[in-house]
Formats: structure tokens, sequence, C-alpha cells
């Protein structure tokens, strides 16, 4: 069971917005600014698409964007385009043993 | 482009030892913290160990601790991961990343490719 919850699956068409949602406790999320959010195509290494939340890595399209509330981040993904269409882990810095954690990941469709 | 190619994975028996290397390019790799993170398919990402630029500090993930082992060769530009008392649970894909940091905060940046482990009788 990952330390970070997000929905099994979301999906979309072409051309519209999804949000993927990240929860976690007053241990992480809530009290770091620490999330990031990574992409991973079948078979394919896991690629950096957000950090600090809201900040996106050199290459990556402006379609892609982050935000944070509470314990909740989310990764929000406008226009959708065909090659979006993976799966997408969330993760923070915690003050637990462990320091980082991830979600359990998200598939995304696009229908 | 930063290259990261891990080695090493394979079949052993509980019990049994591992060693993962990974082969680090087109980057100054001593400058650079670095991480393994693992997977097992249908689970996630699972953070496994943290290693410091010249090798002084590492730092574990409870699953592992006492049982793993991250070292760095700077002239090698290799990272290593020593497997011992490996479980069935231990049992996914090892990915190499390096650390990425803004001042602010630390992520996973770069990721190699993976090896996998299978850890079965």
């Amino acid at each position: 069971q990952s330390a970070l919850t997000q929905p099994a699956s979301v999906s979309g068409s072409p051309g519209q917005s999804i949000t993927i949602s990240c929860t976690g406790t007053s241990s992480d999320i809530n009290f770091y600014n620490y999330v990031s959010w990574y992409q991973q195509h079948p078979g394919k290494a896991p690629k950096l698409m957000m950090f600090e939340v809201s900040h996106r890595p050199s290459g990556v399209s402006y379609r892609f964007s982050g935000s944070k509330s509470g314990n909740t981040a989310s990764l929000t993904i406008s226009g959708l385009q065909p090659e979006d269409e993976a799966d997408y882990f969330c993760s923070s810095y915690t003050s637990r043993n462990t320091p980082w954690v991830f979600g359990g990941g998200t598939k995304l469709s696009v229908l | 482009e930063v290259q990261l190619v891990e080695s090493g994975g394979g079949f052993v028996q509980p019990g049994g030892s591992l060693r993962l290397s990974c082969a680090a390019s087109e980057f100054i790799f001593s400058n650079y913290w670095m991480h393994w993170v693992r997977q097992v398919p249908g689970r996630g990402l699972a953070w496994v160990s943290r290693i410091s630029t010249d090798g002084s500090t590492t730092i574990y993930a409870d699953s592992v601790k006492g049982r793993f082992s991250v070292s760095r060769d700077n002239a090698k530009n290799t990272l290593y991961l020593q497997m011992n008392s490996l479980r069935a649970e231990d049992s996914a894909t090892y990915f190499c990343v390096r650390e990425g940091c803004s001042g602010v905060s630390c992520y996973f940046h770069h990721w190699g490719q993976g090896t996998q482990v299978i850890v079965s009788s």
C-alpha cells in the first residue's frame, strides 16, 4: 500500500483537460512544498514532469501544471494529446523515517 | 544527455545476495547525490536509498535498512547497490536516479532504464 493515494485511473478525450489527485498527510504534502510528478510510458523509465508542486522542468509542455491544497496535490493536463497516455506518479518528501514516498500511480487513458 | 545504465539484476534465491551497478555518463557524476528507486509491477514506485556526492552520507528505506548498502566510485562514474539477505518482496525493477535540486527541494531528475531483480526459490 502506497503512502500517497492516487486514483487508479482517469480518462479524457483529446483536447480535454484532466486532473490527477495525490492525497497525503500532515507529515508530507501538507507540510512540505516538495511534491513532484513523474510520467511513465510502458516499459520506459519515469520522467520528471513537475517539481516543488508547480515547477515545470525544462522541456516539459506548458500543458502540464501542478497545484496543492492542504493534504492534496494535483497534476492537471490541458489539451490532452494521445502521447499523454501513460502512468503518472506523485512523490513527496516526508518527515517519516523513509524520507521520500510515492503514490501508487494513475493510469491516464486518452480515449 | 544524461546517461544512466543499470546492470547486475537477475534471478536469486531468498537469502541470497546481488550487487547492482549503475554506469553514469554525460555529466559530472561526482557533483550529484544519487538514489536507488524500485518498482514492483502494479504496485508503484518505492524509494530505496540515497548517497551523497562523496559517498560519506547514506540513508535507506526502513524496508531495506541493514540488508542493502549503497556506495559509489567517482573515479569510475559508477553507483552500486549491494543487496544481501534478499526476500521475495525485494523483487522489482531497480532504477538508478540522479537527484536534482532547486535550492529549495530535491527531486528525482534523471532515471536509468532499470534492472530487474527476481527473488524466488
